[in-house]
């Protein structure tokens, strides 16, 4: 079956430092890959879209890359600040023609100051 | 911010009534979604539309019907809601294009049924 899997466990890291979020999937083959930001209470932000044939795509102190041989992407916040605690959401097309996205559960960050 | 609305936000009624929640947008976004999402867990698409008269079901078997009457509104009825309903629903729109377009997400509604 098809799954896309986020690491559960939260992710705690200091101030300043380079945070990595890893988001694996199986029997996809998505056309592009999207990373979402989600704060308590409220709906998705939308961050960074990535294609299959893109290997890397930044946005100022986001880097997300796109392995489509490993079936997955890592999301890396460099700088981190405590703003940036939040749970992040990779989501992905399951390329059926069918113009909807699919969700992995999120992986929360918490940046310590 | 996005353009997207969400009515009411939150919302605690009883066994067996029925509820429509509101959801509208103004950017003439094409595409609408409907989402279920449970704390801590992951979005369930449950509807969505491509356009006007347009409506489709999503992954996640829903009691839940929509319309799509006009472009800007996409709301979501529940004939005869139960506490298994309890959840938060999110509403979502994807400009016109191809699919890769991002989605804009509403507040979301918190539904509770006691």
């Amino acid at each position: 079956s098809q799954k896309i899997e986020q690491n559960s466990e939260a992710l705690n890291i200091q101030e300043g430092k380079t945070a990595t979020l890893t988001c694996n999937y199986t029997n996809y083959s998505p056309a592009y890959l999207q990373w979402y930001r989600q704060d308590p209470g409220r709906g998705p932000v939308f961050l960074l879209l990535i294609r299959e044939n893109e290997k890397e795509k930044r946005k100022e102190r986001l880097k997300v890359t796109f392995d489509t041989t490993l079936k997955q992407s890592l999301f890396h916040i460099t700088a981190s600040q405590p703003a940036d605690s939040a749970t992040y959401l990779c989501a992905l097309d399951k390329s059926t023609g069918r113009r909807a996205l699919t969700f992995g559960s999120g992986t929360r960050l918490q940046v310590q100051p | 911010e996005a353009d997207i609305y969400q009515t009411p936000r939150y919302l605690v009624i009883g066994t067996g009534k029925k509820i429509t929640l509101e959801c509208s947008q103004t950017m003439g976004h094409d595409k609408m979604y409907w989402y279920q999402q449970d704390p801590g867990m992951e979005l369930h698409l449950i509807h969505y539309s491509y356009g006007v008269n347009s409506t489709e079901k999503g992954d996640l078997s829903s009691e839940s019907t929509v319309s799509r009457i006009r472009t800007e509104h996409f709301p979501l009825t529940l004939e005869s809601a139960r506490p298994s309903h309890t959840s938060q629903y999110l509403c979502a729109s994807s400009p016109p294009g191809q699919g890769w377009n991002e989605q804009f997400f509403g507040p979301g509604t918190r539904l509770t049924v006691l």
